[in-house]
């Protein structure tokens, strides 16, 4: 079945330095993919819809120049947490599909734990 | 690790028909249990969640859901689906070890629904 890898599973950074999450598509073309961040005790909220070579959507309130995605290949998409901050530890997630929202399944990855000290 | 698996992969039903949708989960601590639907075109939608209290959980559209805690199970019910209830759903486990902070969500595969009218 389709495999979507996600790295690292868990890092710990120093508050001010920039973390870079990594949501590979092993075998299938991820035409989308979709980042998420898990709350303690809440549903997950989506962050951004990123498609291949072009520039991500972001939800509302979610700050775009603090959380890069680059979606470069059809198989790769990366996020950045950039001047990471004690209030962006957390879980984040990334889901791919490799063709259209609704036609298509989402295939999660295994996740991130971030910690930021 | 955590897992989840949702062993019916594939599903079709005909209107008004009753529905049961298996979730098993693997850790047996603290469980946070969620069941998510995506619904064609759409994004993921919370259905219900279960974090403790009654093992019998209602949700959105008429969806419940039971917690067995000696089965390890988290099944999806709804006594008559409709054709709108064609959709992908998915269970997902909360690791809710750490009380806070970066807690890891696991997704099961995903369950494709089909109703016939």
């Amino acid at each position: 079945g389709a495999v979507v890898s996600q790295h690292p599973s868990w890092v710990i950074c120093k508050s001010g330095t920039s973390v870079k999450i990594e949501c590979r598509s092993l075998d299938f073309q991820a035409t989308t993919m979709f980042w998420y961040r898990q709350f303690p005790k809440q549903s997950l909220m989506l962050m951004a819809t990123s498609n291949e070579g072009s520039k991500a959507t972001y939800e509302q309130g979610v700050e775009k120049d603090k959380f890069l995605i680059n979606h470069a290949s059809l198989t790769l998409s990366t996020l950045t947490v950039t001047s990471a901050h004690p209030e962006d530890s957390s879980f984040y997630i990334c889901s791919a599909i490799a063709g259209h929202l609704g036609l298509s399944p989402l295939h999660f990855g295994n996740g991130t734990r971030l910690t930021v000290t | 690790a955590q897992s989840v698996s949702q062993h019916n992969h594939h599903v079709i039903l005909s209107e008004a028909a009753s529905l049961e949708l298996g979730c098993n989960y693997s850790y047996g601590g603290t469980v946070n249990l969620f069941w998510y639907v995506q619904y064609p075109g759409q994004h993921l939608q919370l259905l219900l969640k279960y974090f403790s209290g009654d093992p019998l959980v209602k949700g959105i559209k008429g969806f419940e859901a039971e917690f067995i805690k000696s089965k390890f199970s988290f099944n999806l019910r709804k006594p008559s689906v409709q054709w709108s209830d064609t959709a992908e759903y998915f269970c997902a486990d909360l690791d809710g070890t750490s009380g806070g902070g970066a807690d890891g969500l696991t997704f099961g595969k995903g369950t494709h629904l089909i109703i016939q009218p």
